[in-house]
């Protein structure tokens, strides 16, 4: 039962447009959520996170936003680079017990 | 300080085999979770111990299991492997359980190839 989404399993984009991954959830239990980033050969490391308190949170070019009534969780890159082009994951959590993972959206930026 | 740390890289087993993989977390991180990626399955959570003690388990057969040692090293161990059972799998270690809202710092995982 995957109770984290993300049902684009790839999305391409030309360089200095925006990039948006989506993400969906099913329990309404989660309160904090991460977005990963992954290159091949190398484990996932952190991008940006939100707490179920906030909608919004921006850090440089990335910007994640949370909509708690849909269950949706999406991250904006702006200006999309080439060196962007990784798996991004997003991950839910619930009170701190152990984070859930949808199956990744591999994204390509088009020089 | 250095990052969690994954040993071997690389592991190619035959089926029936067992498989034994180690994790060394940050210095100072207590907890341990394990993950399995797979193609379309994303990343699946295995278990996660803290203070060396499993304190969640996902939802995989009792082949798959796991411990940690008082330096909060971690192991996991796969008995009687099967082809399905081929996949990265990613240690994540973390200061607080369940990864608090600080997430995981990842490993760069253990590709295993069951033939």
């Amino acid at each position: 039962d995957q109770q984290v989404k993300q049902n684009s399993p790839s999305l391409s984009v030309q360089e200095g447009r925006i990039s948006i991954l989506n993400c969906d959830y099913t329990n309404s239990m989660f309160d904090y959520f991460l977005w990963y980033k992954k290159y091949p050969a190398e484990g996932p490391t952190f991008l940006i996170s939100i707490s179920s308190i906030k909608d919004k949170n921006e850090d440089g070019r990335f910007t994640v936003f949370l909509n708690k009534s849909a269950k949706h969780l999406s991250l904006h890159i702006v200006p999309s680079q080439p060196g962007d082009s990784a798996v991004y994951f997003c991950a839910a959590s619930a009170i701190s017990n152990q984070f859930y993972f949808g199956t990744g959206t591999s994204l390509t930026v088009i020089p | 300080k250095a990052g969690v740390t994954q040993t071997p890289r690389y592991l190619i087993k035959t089926r029936g085999q067992q498989v034994t993989l180690s994790c060394s977390p940050i210095s100072g991180h207590r907890s341990v979770s394990w993950y399995q990626q797979t193609p379309g399955q994303g990343l699946q959570f295995l278990f996660e111990y803290f203070s060396e003690t499993q304190r969640n388990k996902g939802n995989f057969p009792g082949r798959f299991s796991g411990r940690q040692f008082s330096n909060s090293r971690s192991e996991m161990n796969v008995s009687t492997l099967e082809l399905g059972d081929s996949a990265l799998y990613l240690c994540a270690s973390s200061f607080r359980p369940g990864g608090g809202t600080y997430g995981y710092t990842f490993g760069s995982g253990t590709r295993l190839t069951v033939v």
